[in-house]
């Protein structure tokens, strides 16, 4: 089963545009994970935020966290059109190491 | 470091027949490795969980008596799908987690059942 909703599910901005993805989440959790899928490949992960950090960055990504809505986002700044890809949450449910993504937000930037 | 690969990228096959699908930790050891189906743009669903020298955990409604797992050394672990129907063609991805708990994904295979 899933661990909740991403939204928007799907996402089109223009080159140099800001994209926000949010995703929320049904159970308590240690940590949540933000991942890519580039069309018909694997995942690369891109960052963790651990349930006691409120807000991460790494490079042009941002991720937030509020525990206390369950939900969290990723904002991407000054988007390229090689960041088209989708993107999803993931977090291990109660203290367990199996990951259970979200839905899913497909990003195109257009150059 | 941290690289998982599988075999093979992409499978066809006949309906009824059985594919084993192969996912390697290359350069470190993984007791867990896990495996996920993904539809077209659709999210990974997790199948079940491989444990080096145990049974697999299935998540609920997984059969497993059609998806048999072993996970036999710590850099392998192999997903079977026994006779396959064409339902079962999916995108399978496998992960194998680092001593940091971290999971490290593989390229997936994808199976196309005729």
């Amino acid at each position: 089963s899933q661990q909740g909703e991403e939204d928007p599910q799907a996402l089109s901005i223009q080159e140099g545009e800001n994209a926000t993805m949010n995703c929320s989440y049904k159970t308590s959790i240690n940590n949540l994970q933000w991942y890519r899928q580039n069309s018909g490949r694997g995942l690369v992960h891109l960052i963790l935020i651990r349930s006691n950090e409120r807000e991460k960055h790494s490079g042009r990504l941002r991720v937030t966290l509020d525990t206390s809505k369950k939900s969290s986002s990723l904002l991407i700044t000054a988007s390229r059109a090689a960041d088209t890809a989708s993107y999803f949450c993931a977090t291990p449910p109660d203290s367990s190491y199996k990951l259970i993504f979200g839905s899913g937000t497909r990003l195109l930037v257009r150059p | 470091g941290a690289v998982v690969s599988q075999h093979p990228s992409w499978v066809i096959c006949k309906s009824g027949t059985s594919v084993k699908i192969e996912c390697r930790s290359l350069d470190f050891q993984a007791t867990t490795m896990f495996w996920y189906r993904q539809f077209p743009k659709q999210s990974l669903m997790l199948m079940a969980t491989s444990n080096e020298g145990s049974k697999a955990t299935y998540e609920q409604g997984v059969e497993k008596d059609k998806f048999l797992i072993n996970h036999a050394s710590l850099t392998l672990s192999t997903l079977t799908v026994t006779s396959a129907h064409p339902e079962d063609s999916s995108f399978y991805i496998c992960s194998a987690m680092g001593q940091g708990n971290e999971q490290f994904f593989g390229p997936g295979t994808r199976l196309t059942v005729l």
